[in-house]
């Protein structure tokens, strides 16, 4: 069954590092997101994208993020200076079209310290 | 626009059981459920569609009332293997919108 995978799975760093997640989507996806998720806490949107562009970006979203997709087949979220409250798990997440069922990736656990 | 779910956690027995709510204070166009397990990703169980239908997923099943704008989750004779968190993620257009998800309902059977 394809799946969405999702590298790496676990990650520490220190503060103002920059971090890359790396997610490959499952193929014929066409609209790819990021989410993340606070230890213990609700799932929130970060970014989606669709047609080589970001098609919407919540608050969280702001100038220390950046996404893209630069060969056709991975999904990449950069955070260029991380910060402690970014600490989270991030999940990816694809489908193939936008009404439809969301395939999340098991997520990256991000650790800043 | 985030969608408010109800209870926050509920313990059931096997065999028993549970409704969970998910409500908005704006029209929806679509409501999904997802189950997360610890530790695991999302799994999706199941969308629904305005037009107040309802959809059945083996001993989970759920309704859509579109004047209420409220969906519930219903798990009958709950087993073991349902416990774990369950998220509604809800859609207000039918465009390229992404689901909000609510906080959750974190779901323990126990034997």
């Amino acid at each position: 069954e394809p799946e969405v995978t999702q590298t790496p799975s676990h990650q520490v760093t220190q503060m103002g590092q920059e971090v890359i997640l790396r997610c490959v989507p499952i193929s014929n996806h066409l609209y790819f997101y990021w989410y993340r998720q606070i230890l213990g806490q609700k799932v929130e949107f970060l970014v989606s994208f669709y047609n080589n562009e970001i098609s919407e970006k919540s608050e969280i979203f702001d100038d220390q993020f950046s996404v893209e997709r630069p060969d056709g087949s991975n999904f990449t979220l950069k955070i260029r200076s991380t910060k402690l409250e970014d600490s989270a798990m991030y999940f990816c997440a694809s489908r193939t079209d936008y009404t439809g069922e969301l395939f999340f990736g098991e997520g990256s656990r991000l650790t800043v310290l | 626009q985030q969608p408010v779910q109800s209870p926050q956690a509920v313990i059931l027995r096997e065999g028993e059981d549970a409704v969970i709510n998910c409500s908005s204070s704006k029209a929806l166009y679509s409501v999904h459920w997802y189950r997360q397990k610890h530790g695991e990703a999302p799994v999706f169980l199941m969308i629904l569609l305005k037009g107040g239908e309802q959809k059945g997923h083996e001993k989970i099943s759920a309704s859509f009332n579109e004047k209420k704008q409220q969906s519930s989750l219903y798990l009958t004779a709950s087993q073991l293997s349902y416990s774990g968190t369950y998220f509604c993620g809800t859609a207000l257009n039918s465009g390229n919108t992404p689901l909000v998800f609510g906080k959750g309902t974190r779901l323990s059977v126990i034997a």
